[in-house]
């Protein structure tokens, strides 16, 4: 089975363009979560869905920040405009719904550079 | 809001020496999650721990939840280079779903 892929691996950007990041989670799986990874600050949670509906998106830095998902099969972070400090990479998750949460399948990342 | 703090932040040891990273929460968790990611590489799930005082083992690897479900510890023994990577841990926030990350402990085995 096809894990966790993310779009694009890499992305090389100027400070002001649009960034748009993209998902494909496990099939069947009821969460989805995109989280941020930094040397400074770690892996941090910036939103997460559950079937399809954003539950919290409290860590989703400020309006340029944006996430969608208009189907099981698919969830997009948006960036506008990007500034240098959002370089990091991006990680999107998905997991079962156990009553709790069920253990992350992470995708392999989307390493972004803003210059 | 809730806090997982995680030590030490980096630990070099020498090949067949132990290694334990620790795990703490700021309010109580109803479960907490270990997860390895290898150097360039991503988060992958290594273990769920559920019950106050639960140990769990695989191979040379012990896993332990405190009895008050605020704290938790991974203990490799006799390391071995393929263990190289960072060790997180991570706790729920108290709303379904969420997830909190530790910082991570990055661990070197020098061979």
């Amino acid at each position: 089975d096809a894990g966790v892929i993310q779009s694009p691996r890499h992305e090389v950007t100027e400070m002001g363009q649009e960034v748009t990041l993209r998902c494909k989670p496990i099939s069947g799986h009821d969460y989805l979560f995109w989280y941020r990874q930094t040397m400074m600050r770690g892996l941090e949670l910036l939103i997460y869905f559950n079937n399809n509906v954003p539950i919290d998106d409290s860590g989703m830095p400020e309006d340029r920040f944006s996430a969608k998902m208009p189907n099981a099969s698919f969830s997009t972070l948006k960036i506008q405009p990007s500034e240098p400090r959002d370089s990091a990479v991006y990680f999107c998750a998905s997991s079962i719904d156990r009553g709790h949460p069920g253990e992350l399948f992470f995708g392999e990342g989307s390493r972004l550079t803003v210059l | 809001g809730q806090q997982v703090m995680q030590i030490p932040q980096y630990q070099h040891v020498q090949e067949g020496e132990d290694f334990t990273t620790y795990c703490n929460s700021s309010t109580t968790l109803s479960n907490i999650q270990w997860y390895k990611q290898r150097p360039g590489g991503h988060p992958v799930f290594l273990i769920q721990l559920v019950k106050s005082g639960e140990v769990k083992k695989q191979k040379r690897l012990t896993f332990q939840f405190g009895e008050a479900k605020k704290n938790s510890s991974l203990h490799i023994t006799a390391t071995q280079t393929t263990d190289v990577g960072t060790y997180f841990c991570a706790g729920d926030g108290g709303s379904q779903g969420n997830l909190i990350f530790g910082k991570g402990t990055k661990l070197s085995v020098k061979p």
